[in-house]
């Protein structure tokens, strides 16, 4: 274990569901992390987290709506999805945000 | 923008061997620079970071080298095994904001045969 658990590991929804995917890191890290990793593509950051505070969202659709509600867990709710929003989703954490990261196993996600 | 490109794509050499992985990037103002491993349908392990102000970094069989100048790093993989075959990502932190934005490329897929 990586100390960064990712669940579902696995998710199969339809356009119109709403799920959530859930990090929890047992590091007493600061920072937390979501990325989106699409095939044949670098890994795309979308939220930072710090101290539980929002500090960068890369122009991210507001159908992905993050949640932090302490610095160890961070949630991405995911509501009215393409099929190209299909991809791994992988969550991290560091001790600060200038620092290395740590990674979850990640949620590959499917969208029908 | 930062680009980062890794060079080759794919590599697939037979066990024992020395190999080298390549990772050159544009704008050579950087914070730090990481090496990641990640197999199939998983996370990303942090195999080595090398802060802008350092040359190299050793762990184990591997040694990760910096030249922040000509925007390259290089990850020296020794006496290869079948359990290195994995992806293996660069990413560099820029040295201008808060440091939280990586920027990755896409990757040397490695495969070492038995």
């Amino acid at each position: 274990e990586t100390g960064v658990t990712q669940t579902p590991r696995h998710l199969v929804m339809g356009m119109t569901n709403k799920k959530s995917l859930k990090c929890e890191q047992h590091l007493g890290h600061n920072a937390m992390y979501w990325y989106k990793q699409s095939a044949k593509k670098p890994l795309e950051l979308m939220f930072v987290y710090n101290f539980k505070e929002q500090t960068e969202n890369n122009s991210v659709p507001s159908r992905f709506s993050p949640e932090c509600p302490n610095s160890s867990h961070l949630f991405l709710h995911l509501h009215t999805l393409q099929p190209e929003d299909s991809a791994l989703y992988l969550c991290a954490s560091s001790p600060g945000t200038g620092e290395k990261l740590f990674f979850g196993s990640g949620t590959q996600l499917s969208v029908l | 923008k930062q680009e980062v490109t890794q060079i080759p794509a794919a590599l697939s050499v037979p066990e024992g061997e020395n190999l080298v992985l390549n990772c050159s990037f544009t704008d050579s103002a950087i914070y730090n620079l990481q090496w990641f491993r990640q197999d199939p349908g998983k996370g990303l392990t942090s195999l080595l970071l090398i802060q802008s102000s350092q040359r190299e970094q050793t762990s184990g069989r591997l040694n990760a080298s910096l030249d922040k100048s000509s925007g390259r790093s290089t990850l020296y993989i020794a006496a290869s095994q079948p359990g290195d075959s994995a992806t293996y990502l660069c990413a560099v932190r820029p040295a201008e904001t808060s440091g939280s934005r990586l920027t990755f490329g896409e990757g040397t897929q490695l495969t070492v045969n038995p």
